[in-house]
């Protein structure tokens, strides 16, 4: 069974550094999200992308954040200058636009990010 | 706006035992409700959902789900647990207007299953 896949699965990074976290959707699914998970506290919304454009961000995404899919396969969040509070796990997240599944969404195992 | 609360951090069962899982939502529109669980070390892999149409949804490794629209609900059932549904699981809610909008997930309920 298709899987969305993230790497890597732990990044430790100091702070003001810049981190790229990778993802694989699932082939053939064109909607993309990144949410993320502080230790502790609940699964949080932070970008959808699709057609090569943001549909939708919440108030985390501020200017340090960014979303790209630099290639028929990967997406992936760039935090331009991490800071302590971006400590968290990052989940991508992808969706079909079309067919049975079309409101589901599927996730991938995460990256735990560290910022030191 | 939306929301979703899971009352209990933990639920314990034994094995064989029925399991529940509590979830209350809050959504303006029509509610697109899921179910996702989390293995450790592992994503949040989607166990059912319910969209429309009957209020009993049947998921993934024997769980099921009962849509009630008046208490808000959406708990998550299985008649007799077993020791590997131990796992961190979460309600998860969408505006049923927004094709493809974001979820909102509760704080997750960690389910224990003694032997």
């Amino acid at each position: 069974e298709p899987e969305v896949t993230q790497t890597p699965s732990h990044q430790v990074t100091q702070m003001g550094q810049e981190v790229i976290l990778r993802c694989v959707p699932i082939s053939n699914h064109l909607y993309f999200y990144w949410y993320r998970q502080i230790l502790g506290q609940k699964v949080e919304f932070l970008v959808s992308f699709y057609n090569n454009e943001i549909s939708e961000k919440s108030e985390i995404f501020d200017d340090q954040f960014s979303v790209e899919r630099p290639d028929g396969s990967n997406f992936t969040l760039k935090i331009r200058s991490t800071k302590l509070e971006d400590s968290a796990m990052y989940f991508c997240a992808s969706s079909p636009t079309s067919g049975a599944s079309t409101d589901t969404q599927y996730f991938g195992p995460g990256t735990r990010l560290t910022v030191l | 706006a939306q929301s979703v609360a899971q009352p209990e951090d933990q639920v314990n069962v034994a094995e064989g035992n029925p399991l529940t899982v509590k979830c209350t939502y809050s959504v303006s529109g029509n509610p697109y409700l899921f179910w996702y669980v989390q293995y450790p070390n592992r994503g949040l892999q989607f166990l059912l959902k319910y969209i429309t149409g009957d209020n009993l949804v049947k998921g993934s490794y024997g769980f099921e789900a009962e849509f009630n629209k008046s208490q808000t609900s959406f708990h998550l059932k299985k008649p007799s647990a077993l020791v590997s549904d131990s796992a961190l699981y979460f309600c998860a809610v969408r505006d049923g207007t927004d094709s493809w909008g974001k979820l909102q997930f509760g704080a997750g309920t960690q389910v224990v299953v003694t032997p």
